[in-house]
């Protein structure tokens, strides 16, 4: 069955600390994942997506088929990065499978 | 572009009545969206996929004849929550499909917080 795990509840860092917010992954076929981002009091947004391989606000995130992870990572932390982090699986090409998120939170 | 708006974006109701919830493609238009439903402090779970004119495909568990979903337009789903108990509360957040920068993308909208009481 697919599966995505977020071992991580809460990840504190100091401003400027490098981040790594950690994602694994169980699926059987060819596997599409993605992250979003939920920051405090708004909708949950694509932060990025592992098929176009592109930075977003510093973030970036490599595909590892043989460690089934997708690791999200950032070299320097800034405060507005504080928000709610999902790693998730496309299955099918349709629907989303949901980790189960990681409030990420840096401090000044 | 690509918004996706919700409507009520909270309802309070009595067990026993029944509560729709309407999702909107507000500048696109929208053959797939799609439920989901967030417990406190847990991830967003797939209730449902909903193709325009056509019935919707409900995930394992998930009971279609409590949770009816109508997506009669190409920007309109709604989802009726028929019988509402109190473990029917939660946070629905719908998602409407689109292709942005040559990719399919899902958009969300802001979320319904329903309490049964």
């Amino acid at each position: 069955a697919q599966r995505v795990t977020q071992p991580e509840k809460l990840l504190s860092v100091f401003k400027g600390a490098p981040v790594e917010l950690k994602c694994n992954y169980s699926y059987s076929g060819s596997p599409e994942l993605f992250w979003y981002v939920q920051y405090s009091r708004q909708r949950l947004q694509l932060l990025l997506r592992h098929i176009s391989r592109e930075s977003i606000k510093g973030f970036t995130a490599d595909l590892n088929k043989g460690e089934t992870s997708f690791h999200l990572k950032k070299p320097f932390a800034q405060e507005e990065d504080s928000a709610m982090y999902y790693c998730a699986l496309s299955v099918g090409g349709n629907k989303l499978v949901f980790g189960a998120g990681t409030i990420l939170r840096v401090k000044s | 572009g690509a918004v996706v708006s919700q409507h009520p974006s909270w309802v309070i109701c009595k067990s026993g009545t029944s509560v729709k919830i309407e999702c909107r493609s507000l500048d696109f238009q929208a053959t797939t969206m799609f439920w989901y439903r967030q417990f406190p402090k847990q991830s967003l779970m797939l209730m449902a996929t909903s193709n325009e004119g056509s019935k919707a495909t409900y995930e394992q568990g998930v009971e279609k004849d409590k949770f009816l979903i109508n997506h009669a337009s190409l920007t309109l789903s709604t989802l009726t929550v028929t019988s509402a108990h109190p473990e029917d509360s939660s946070f629905y957040i719908c998602s409407a499909r689109a292709l942005a920068g040559g990719y399919n993308e899902q958009f969300f909208g802001p979320g319904t917080r329903l309490t049964v009481l």
